[in-house]
This record gives structure tokens, sequence and C-alpha cells, in this order.
């Protein structure tokens, strides 16, 4: 199995600029996470899907920021406009079962610079 | 919303030296869960503890969850350059919520 794949990899914009951030979670996971590291806040939970519906999207920082998964095998993290402070490392994650009780598979990572 | 506490949150030590990382919630945990991420990696799952006073090995790695289920320590015996990473615990939300919280995570370099 590839595992989760997220794209792009690295991605440095302006400040203004919109960014949309991809993942691919494995396949047969019904549980899809969007995460956000930074060294000041550590591993934040923006948003999560169940079966394409997103359940609790309590951690999204702002309007600015969206999350849309329109099929099992495809999800986005939108930022528009994007401000520096967006400038962090973000994860993809998915898992079989609930999102607590069952192992989360992280991907690579999404590493968003805002100038 | 639960707060998964992580102690201490730098670790330096020689190689063949023993590291341990605690973490504490203030409620009981459900079970509780340990990553590790590499330096410009990416969280990967170790492990899951879900009974009380549960200990868990693997290799040189022991994992323990309280008795009172609020706590957990991951234990690492005669540490390796490959150790070298973040240890993250991570425990369910609580108040209804299903999502992972994560701790901090405790950052780990080994000195050859």
């Amino acid at each position: 199995d590839a595992g989760v794949i997220q794209s792009p990899r690295h991605e440095v914009t302006e400040m203004g600029q919109e960014v949309t951030l991809r993942c691919k979670p494995i396949s047969g996971h019904d549980y899809l996470f969007w995460y956000r590291q930074t060294m000041m806040r550590g591993l934040e939970l923006l948003i999560y899907f169940n079966n394409n519906v997103p359940i609790d999207d309590s951690g999204m920082p702002e309007d600015r920021f969206s999350a849309k998964m329109p099929n099992a095998s495809f999800s986005t993290l939108k930022i528009q406009p994007s401000e520096p402070r967006d400038s962090a490392v973000y994860f993809c994650a998915s898992s079989s079962r609930g999102p607590s009780t069952d192992t989360q598979y992280f991907g690579p990572g999404t590493r968003l610079t805002v100038l | 919303g639960q707060q998964v506490m992580q102690i201490p949150q730098y670790q330096h030590v020689q190689e063949g030296e023993d590291f341990t990382t605690y973490c504490n919630s203030s409620t009981t945990l459900s079970n509780i869960q340990w990553y590790k991420q590499r330096p410009g990696g990416h969280p990967v799952f170790l492990i899951q503890l879900v009974k009380s006073g549960e200990v868990k090995k693997q290799k040189r790695l022991t994992f323990q969850f309280g008795e009172a289920k609020k706590n957990s320590s991951l234990h690492i015996t005669a540490t390796q350059t490959t150790d070298v990473g973040t240890y993250f615990c991570a425990g369910p939300g609580g108040g209804g919520s299903e999502k992972l919280v994560f701790g901090k995570g405790t950052k780990l370099t080994v000195n050859p």
C-alpha cells in the first residue's frame, strides 16, 4: 500500500494568495484527519471526516480555512487568503475505525511557508 | 477540552543511557497511543495501551499505562542514535469528542 499521499510536499507563497493542500488517504480507511504542526502549538487537529462527512471542525482556526472531501479517496484543505502565521507543516492522516481508538497513519506532510 | 501533558519537553542523552518520557491527563483515558516522529518526518504509530496497569514491550521500548488510566510512560533502555526523534502520547479528547489529542511531545537527542 502506498500509504497516505499528500501534495505538494513544500509550498511557498505570498501573503494573500490562496493555498490548496491535497490528500489521498489509505484505501478503505473511513476516517481522514487534517493536522497542523508548529513549534509553538505542537500537533493540532484541524478537522476530521468520517465517510467523507466533516464530523469535527472545531480546530479550524478561522473562516480562511476550509476543507472538503468530495469522495473517499481525496480531500483538500484550502487557505484563502493565506497569512504568514499560517506557516506550518500540515499533515493528513487516515484510520479505518474511530479517531481515538484506532491507529492513525500520517502522510509525509506539506511544509507551507507564507511570506 | 482534554489536555495531555507530556514531560520533559527535551531530553539529551549519551548513547547507551536510558530515557523516559511521561504523559499525564487530568481525566481518565479510555486508551493512550504513542507515536514517534523522526526529524523532518511524520508521526508514526508505536503502540496503543487500553488496560489499567498495562505494560507492553517492543524490543528496548517499554510502555506503561497507569492504574488509574491517567498517566503513561515510555522508557527506552540503552538508547541508540536511531532513537532520535520526538515521542508523542495521545489520548481521546473527552467531553463527548472522539478526536485524538496529542501531547506536545518529548524531543530526544542522542550523543554518539
